[in-house]
């Protein structure tokens, strides 16, 4: 367990449907991650949360919305996907942001298949 | 354009066997490299390494950063098949915001 709670772990959708992924952090950290990571390509970030307020967000698609209401929830709203966002969505915790020494402690994602 | 590559991208090799997994990067304003080993799904910490030359050690795991060449080695010794897992290379870059670049992974599989 590294601390770091994802639901669902699988979610199939289809391209019209809205669902929302959770993670719940019981580390005490302050910063927040949503990270993206396709078959044979790199996790990718899409976004960054401290202390609450987003401090980056990747270039990434309208039909992905964050939301962070307090340090330790995380979540991502889908609505209208495409078949291409399939793809494990990993959450992350770290203690701090921006300090260059942060090790980010990773939940079990969930594996999202868009039909 | 930031960029960190591993290789090999898949290694397959018998119990007890020694591994080396490479990790290279071109990337601005470097911090830090780290490791994980990403099992079934959650990558987990393994190092994190800042300083040339300083071997980083945990049984039977070992890593170093060479930052004049610009790469890092994760070293796996008497390798078992719980050992079995997608190794992550990702470096560290800060430069007012903080960016972490991952490789694409290196996908070890460890036969009995």
């Amino acid at each position: 367990e590294t601390g770091v709670t994802q639901t669902p772990r699988h979610l199939v959708m289809g391209m019209t449907n809205k669902k929302s992924l959770k993670c719940e952090q019981h580390l005490g950290h302050n910063a927040m991650y949503w990270y993206k990571q396709s078959a044979k390509k790199p996790l990718e970030l899409m976004f960054v949360y401290s202390l609450e307020e987003r401090v980056e967000n990747n270039s990434v698609p309208s039909r992905f919305s964050p939301e962070c209401p307090n340090s330790s929830h995380l979540f991502l709203h889908l609505h209208t996907l495409q078949p291409e966002d399939s793809a494990l969505y990993l959450c992350a915790s770290s203690r701090s942001y921006g300090r260059g020494n942060e090790k980010l402690f990773f939940g079990s994602g969930t594996q999202l298949s868009v039909l | 354009e930031d960029k960190v590559v591993q290789s090999p991208l898949s290694l397959v090799v018998h119990e007890g066997d020694t591994v080396t997994l490479n990790c290279s990067y071109e990337v601005t304003n470097f911090r830090s490299l780290l490791w994980y080993k990403q099992e079934k799904k959650a990558p987990t910490f393994l190092f994190m390494l800042t300083s040339s030359g300083i071997e980083k050690k945990s049984g039977r795991l070992s890593s170093i950063l060479d930052k004049k060449e610009l790469f890092s080695i994760l070293n796996i010794t008497a390798t078992q098949t719980g050992d079995s897992a997608i190794y992550l290379c990702a470096v560290l870059l800060l430069q007012g915001a903080q960016k972490l670049v991952f490789g694409q992974g290196t996908r070890l599989t460890i036969n009995p």
